[in-house]
């Protein structure tokens, strides 16, 4: 049963940078079969897909264009873990993040764990 | 980026009930589609994928259906636990995109 443990600041100051982590237990973040998401949630927009990591013989790094010029993601082998860096950070920034794992090659691409959330506030 | 629209977006049915609730793509996506529950504080949690097939350790009460641009999932005999807020999803194409959501009270 994979386990997903989230980590970082639940506050921001406008314009610095947003920083999480999420730990792996339960799977490698090197898996063949799995990719790893950053998914974020606010009322204002609803549930929005960040990007995602994964790796199938080489590792690939996929952005949302919606925050790809200041978003980036990083597997750490060595940790089995994987972050989020969301650089020059605005209140529209605010909003629960979550990491999630993503089974990949059965079939269509499914969420199937998510990490517990953390609110993330941006406020000076 | 493809666009996903639920409804309703609440909706109220008593224990016992059955609800379906709909999603349609702004474009085709073959059965990518998926559906998640998610209660207050809680992460979502996978309920249906790939438009109908069950994902383990769900009740069977749940089920889904669709195809092309339009997907319904329907809950049977509805329980007080079901009281939550529902969203589709497509793994189509990148960036992944979710519906508003449905909330559904259980009175």
């Amino acid at each position: 049963q994979v386990q997903l443990q989230q980590s970082g600041p639940g506050l921001v100051k406008p314009s610095e940078t947003l920083s999480l982590t999420c730990a792996i237990s339960g799977d490698s973040v090197s898996s063949n079969s799995a990719g790893w998401n950053w998914i974020r949630q606010s009322p204002s927009r609803g549930l929005e897909w960040l990007g995602r990591t994964y790796y199938t013989s080489k590792w690939y790094i996929e952005y949302a264009d919606s925050v790809r010029s200041r978003t980036t993601i990083t597997p750490d082998t060595s940790k089995n873990q994987f972050s989020l860096q969301l650089n020059s950070v605005t209140p529209e920034d605010t909003a629960v993040y979550y990491c999630a794992r993503e089974v990949l090659y059965s079939g269509p691409n499914r969420v199937d764990s998510w990490g517990q959330g953390a609110l993330v506030t941006v406020s000076s | 980026d493809i666009q996903m629209t639920q409804s309703p977006p609440s909706l109220s049915a008593s224990v016992g009930d059955r609800v379906t609730i709909t999603c349609r793509s702004s474009q085709t996506m073959n059965n990518f589609l998926n559906w998640y529950q998610q209660k207050p504080g809680e992460a979502p949690k996978l309920l249906i994928y790939t438009a109908s097939r069950l994902q383990s350790g769900v009740p069977s009460r749940f089920s889904a259906s669709g195809s092309g641009t339009d997907f319904s999932l329907t809950i049977t005999s509805l329980q007080p636990e079901d009281s939550a807020r529902y969203y589709c999803q497509q793994s189509f194409s990148k960036p992944y995109t979710f519906g508003q959501g449905t909330t559904l009270e259980i009175k």
